[in-house]
């Protein structure tokens, strides 16, 4: 059975990069039939999706967040990152990884049990 | 962005009733790439439904979705206890991929 764990610290100070990691268990991102990717729900909001990546390291992240985030993949680790620079009180969320139901364009099928990150000095 | 505007906000039902939701984007979702997605407090989204109407392994037949181009609807032909959650509908078609601002159904 497909498991995702999100993992790093839970609290980032203002101006910092958040970063996260989302093991992979039951399945592999070397896994040519998917993607993975990054999710985030600000405490009592809605969804964001974050962007998602191939094991080959080709990414679609969104706009709005473009240049402060990166998504990376370890095939070696069996694992994807996210880093968010930068951050402000408006980063604090509860980040999901997820798996997507293929390759290209469709949406998360398996998600971690995602990870409360609040941004405070 | 495409925009999508769930409504209505609440959903006030008993059980065995029907729920019907609405999701509308604001310009065409391309290729009808639009799931939804079930969400209890605390938990992750599960999804339901993709490609508007493609129910996802292990849902239920009483979960359907339909529409396509700009009007999608999730319907939950009679409730059960534990579909009492927030739903939310999600574009995959053009980046970024976007999500509706959800649906609560109550009891």
């Amino acid at each position: 059975q497909l498991q995702l764990q999100e993992s790093g610290p839970g609290l980032v100070e203002p101006s910092e990069t958040l970063s996260l990691n989302c093991t992979v268990s039951g399945g592999s991102v070397s896994d040519r039939s998917y993607y993975w990717g990054w999710a985030r729900q600000p405490p009592g909001k809605g969804l964001e999706w974050l962007g998602t990546i191939y094991y080959n390291g080709d990414t679609y992240d969104n706009p709005s967040l473009r240049s402060r985030i990166t998504i990376s993949v370890d095939t070696s680790k069996n694992h994807f990152s996210l880093k968010v620079n930068s951050v402000t009180a408006a980063d604090t969320a509860v980040y999901y990884c997820a798996r997507c139901q293929g390759v290209g364009p469709n949406p998360f099928d398996y998600w971690g049990q995602g990870t409360l990150v609040t941004v405070s000095s | 962005e495409i925009v999508l505007t769930q409504s209505p906000g609440t959903l006030s039902l008993s059980p065995g009733e029907r729920a019907t939701l609405s999701c509308r984007a604001s310009q065409s979702v391309t290729s009808d790439f639009l799931a939804w997605y079930q969400q209890k407090t605390g938990r992750a989204p599960r999804l339901l439904i993709y490609s508007a109407t493609s129910r996802s392994p292990g849902i239920p037949d009483r979960f359907s979705g339909s529409g396509s181009g700009t009007d999608f609807t999730l319907t939950i032909s009679r409730l059960e206890p534990e579909d009492f959650a927030v739903y939310y509908c999600q574009q995959y078609g053009t980046s970024p991929w976007t999500f509706g601002q959800g649906t609560k159904v109550e009891i």
